[in-house]
Formats: structure tokens, sequence, C-alpha cells
């Protein structure tokens, strides 16, 4: 049983593009992450929001409380945005991420 | 970037052998948690801390004990490691818990033959 799905798994654009991961999740949270896992392995957060929309840069993260449904886009994307995206929830006091989205930007 | 570092980066160990992995940190935040990451899986929560000698258990808990006796160390501990034990730990702190940003460490690769 999985608490946290995305998709796609693998996505593949052109640079820029503008790109939509999508989080959809089972369970009542209180906050949704988007983390970003770079080649290397080494994991960044880039966003924590529990509701509405956030705004970082070229990316932007929107949930939908009611439907619980998360998006992250980038706009006009880049080669160095190749990474790993990774939504997670907490509910209670317990967190559970997704499998990860694996982008790859073509120059 | 938040000083957080795990040690070994690297291990190889035997099946049966006790192994403790640690995670420090320089940050002085209250929470920290350990993580590890399987393809198919995503990452799992095993154990995390809200304080001194304050831990409980995650969604992963069996076979992996912890202890924090100092704010900047958070010790996972494997008391007879198994190959299903194989896997990425990754470490990460915050300071208010689950509601507020994590900060991951660069992770540690452990396979168990």
């Amino acid at each position: 049983k999985n608490e946290v799905e995305q998709s796609p798994q693998n996505l593949t654009a052109q640079e820029g593009e503008f790109i939509t991961i999508n989080c959809s999740y089972s369970v009542g949270i209180s906050a949704l992450h988007w983390l970003q896992q770079h080649p290397g392995g080494g994991i960044v957060s880039l966003f924590m929001l529990s509701s509405g929309k956030k705004k970082h840069g070229r990316l932007i993260a929107t949930i939908n409380i009611q439907e619980k449904h998360s998006s992250l886009h980038i706009t006009a994307s880049h080669p160095r945005d190749s990474a790993v995206y990774i939504c997670a929830v907490r509910t209670g006091n317990q967190f559970y991420f997704g499998t990860g989205t694996s982008l790859t930007v073509i120059p | 970037d938040a000083g957080i570092t795990q040690s070994p980066r690297h291990k190889v160990t035997e099946t049966g052998t006790p192994v403790t992995l640690r995670c420090h940190q320089t940050e002085n935040h209250r929470y920290m948690y350990w993580y590890r990451q399987d393809p198919g899986h995503g990452l799992r929560l095993i154990h995390y801390s809200y304080g001194v000698k304050d831990t409980d258990k995650g969604e992963v808990s069996d076979g992996y004990s912890v202890s924090r006796s100092k704010t900047e160390d958070f010790l996972l501990t494997l008391e007879s490691a198994t190959s299903s034990q194989t896997s990425v730990y990754f470490c990460a702190i915050s300071e208010q818990g689950f509601t507020d940003t994590q900060y991951f460490g660069p992770g540690t690769r452990l396979t168990v033959l």
C-alpha cells in the first residue's frame, strides 16, 4: 500500500519546456514536502506547504487538500534541473515518501 | 549548506555483525531523523529524535535501535545486520519537527553480505 503516488515515474524534456510532476496521497496530512535528489545522491528540500501555492525562482508548487493532490511545476527547464523529485507527506508523527520522478532535461 | 555529516560514508559488513552509523550536526536543531532509501520504495523513516534521549519509531523500525546522548549526535545501530538492511541511509535534521524544512546529510551506503 503506497500512501503517496507520483507521476510520471520518468520524464524527459527539451530545455525550455514547462514541466509538471504530480503527487497524490491517500492519508490526511498536515504538510507536504517536495524534495530534489541530485544525481550524486544529495537531497535538498524545495518546498513545504500545507495549502495554496508557493514559488521559488522557476519552481512552483501547488496543493489541493480536498483532492489530495499536489503538483510541482518547473518553468523554462534547464539541464541542471535533471534530478529525481520526491514528494513526501506528514501525517501524525510519520513521514511517507513517493518513489520519485526522474527528470532528464536535454539541451 | 546545513552542517550535517554522516560516518562512515560507505561500509561493507557481514550478516550477523553489529553496525553503528553516526549522524553529527552543528546546527543545534532539535529534531533528527534516520531514513533508508531502497529502489522501488523511496525513502522510509526508521526512527526519529525530538530531543536528547527522546526518540520514537518510524515506519520501518524493526531491527534498528537509536540513541541520542547529545544534541549534535544521533546514532543508528543494527544489532545483528541482515542482507535486507543493505541500503542507503540518510540522516536529516529540522528545527521544529515534521512541519519544518528538513536538511539531509550526504548518506551512508551500507552493504551487508
